[in-house]
């Protein structure tokens, strides 16, 4: 069964400050890395899909990278604001998404 | 084009009993989902349907079943509730197409509580 850990589980900023989080699975044939954004009372919504070791995707001050040979993926954002408060799940791809617990951002003005 | 819907939005049920939970993907989505999530845990896979057959089977009891029609919708049911089956069940569509990103569409979920 596929590990996936995500850290950290909550996290805690100050508008304007950047921040950072990491996905850690078994290096092992998988399709793709996902990332997902999910706000209280709404729907898990898709940020990225990677594929390719190496590949970086950015969407207005979200990216997030992809290292396959170590496993893990990083999710970046430069400047948060209150409205990036969510629950960022990340999930590999094999025959099935595995999804991890999430990190909790809590962005406070 | 509409998003996922999920029917019901809520449901109450004692132990003992079944439920049949409703899925209705993105029109030409042809791969539906399901996920549970209870508190502290993340999104547990339960199962996967693509074109009427179940493709993928996550590590739940044979109480969860599930089966999706031509239209492509799905149902899943719980079969003799029990207090722990209390969650949040969630289904997912995608395209599932040679070239795709096998990104997945979610729906709001169907809250289910068990008394």
């Amino acid at each position: 069964i596929l590990n996936v850990e995500q850290s950290p589980q909550s996290l805690h900023v100050q508008e304007g400050d950047s921040t950072n989080f990491t996905c850690s699975f078994p290096s092992s044939n998988f399709y793709a890395l996902h990332w997902y954004r999910w706000e209280t009372a709404k729907s898990p919504e898709a940020l990225f899909v990677m594929t390719l070791n190496g590949d970086e995707k950015k969407k207005g001050r979200i990216s997030a990278t992809l290292n396959t040979k170590e496993g893990y993926s990083y999710l970046y954002i430069k400047g948060s604001q209150p409205e990036d408060s969510a629950t960022y799940l990340c999930a590999p791809h094999t025959d099935k998404l595995i999804f991890g617990t999430g990190t909790r951002l809590q962005v406070f003005p | 084009k509409a998003g996922v819907t999920q029917t019901p939005r809520y449901l109450i049920k004692t132990r003992g009993q079944q439920v049949t939970l409703s899925c209705s993907p993105i029109s030409g989505h042809r791969s539906v989902s399901w996920y549970q999530q209870t508190p502290g845990q993340g999104l547990q896979f339960l199962f996967e349907y693509f074109s009427e057959t179940q493709r993928n089977k996550g590590n739940f009891p044979g109480r969860f079943s599930g089966r999706q029609f031509s239209n492509s919708r799905s149902e899943m049911n719980v079969s003799t509730l029990e207090l722990g089956d209390s969650a949040l069940y969630l289904c997912a569509s995608s395209l599932d197409r040679p070239g795709s990103s096998y990104e997945q569409y979610f729906g709001p979920g169907t809250r289910l509580t068990v008394t």
